[in-house]
């Protein structure tokens, strides 16, 4: 079993929709979690970041954090055709001198 | 800024060149790190410089060679490398301490060996 499930996907929604992406974990000491954008051969680009558990809004997207049952959702409002690209969720725990673990990536394309 | 550069952005070499490949970044990030990643793969990490001293290397082979000058500056030297060293290599960097866990990426070197 991996540490970091992601579902690949691909998922593609048409524009304006709600998307959720998901991930779960099975290490319960990780404690910082992040969310990465990337586009087609470009470098991952962070969108959101979380400490522990709990919600994050910045702009059309929301972070939400379910320590309890070791889960994490990025929420996208308002899909734009832009926000085609694969997202990546990844995890941390601060002893393992910032090592990240990722999941697979899900890629999402927003149709116009 | 949230800036790291990779240089060049595109390399393709042959089993027998040396070449390398560069990163910088003026954040005061503290760690640095490479990064390999396959087509549909996340990224795997490669190694690890803390306040400019190798901390983790994931059993990389010999043929890539990091090399940290300065806290600015990270380069990643390439030896021998096989076909199957294309992919595309990312440097990430990351302030240490606190809260500051987050790691900033760069664009990516796309290398390709023939």
């Amino acid at each position: 079993q991996k540490e970091v499930e992601q579902d690949p996907g691909p998922l593609s929604v048409p524009e304006g929709a709600i998307v959720s992406l998901n991930c779960t974990y099975s290490n319960s000491a990780f404690q910082y979690f992040m969310w990465y954008r990337q586009y087609s051969r470009k470098g991952p680009e962070l969108l959101m970041y979380t400490y522990s558990s709990g919600n994050k809004e910045d702009g059309r997207f929301t972070a939400q954090v379910d320590k309890s049952s070791k889960y994490i959702s990025l929420f996208i409002r308002d899909s734009q055709p832009s926000d085609s690209a694969t997202y990546l969720c990844a995890m941390s725990n601060y002893n393992q001198g910032g090592k990240l673990i990722f999941g697979q990536g899900t890629e999402l394309s927003v149709k116009p | 800024d949230t800036e790291v550069t990779q240089t060049p952005k595109h390399l393709v070499m042959g089993m027998t060149n040396k070449k390398s490949l560069k990163c910088e970044q003026h954040m005061g990030h503290r760690a640095m790190y490479w990064y390999k990643q396959k087509a549909k793969k996340p990224p795997e990490l490669m190694f690890v410089y803390s306040y400019e001293k190798l901390s983790i290397n994931e059993s990389v082979p010999s043929r890539f060679s990091p090399e940290c000058p300065n806290s600015s500056l990270l380069n990643l030297h390439l030896h021998a490398l096989q076909p199957e060293d294309s992919a595309l290599y990312l440097c990430a960097s990351r302030l240490t301490g606190g809260l500051g866990e987050t790691q900033y990426f760069g664009p990516g070197t796309r290398l390709l060996v023939l």
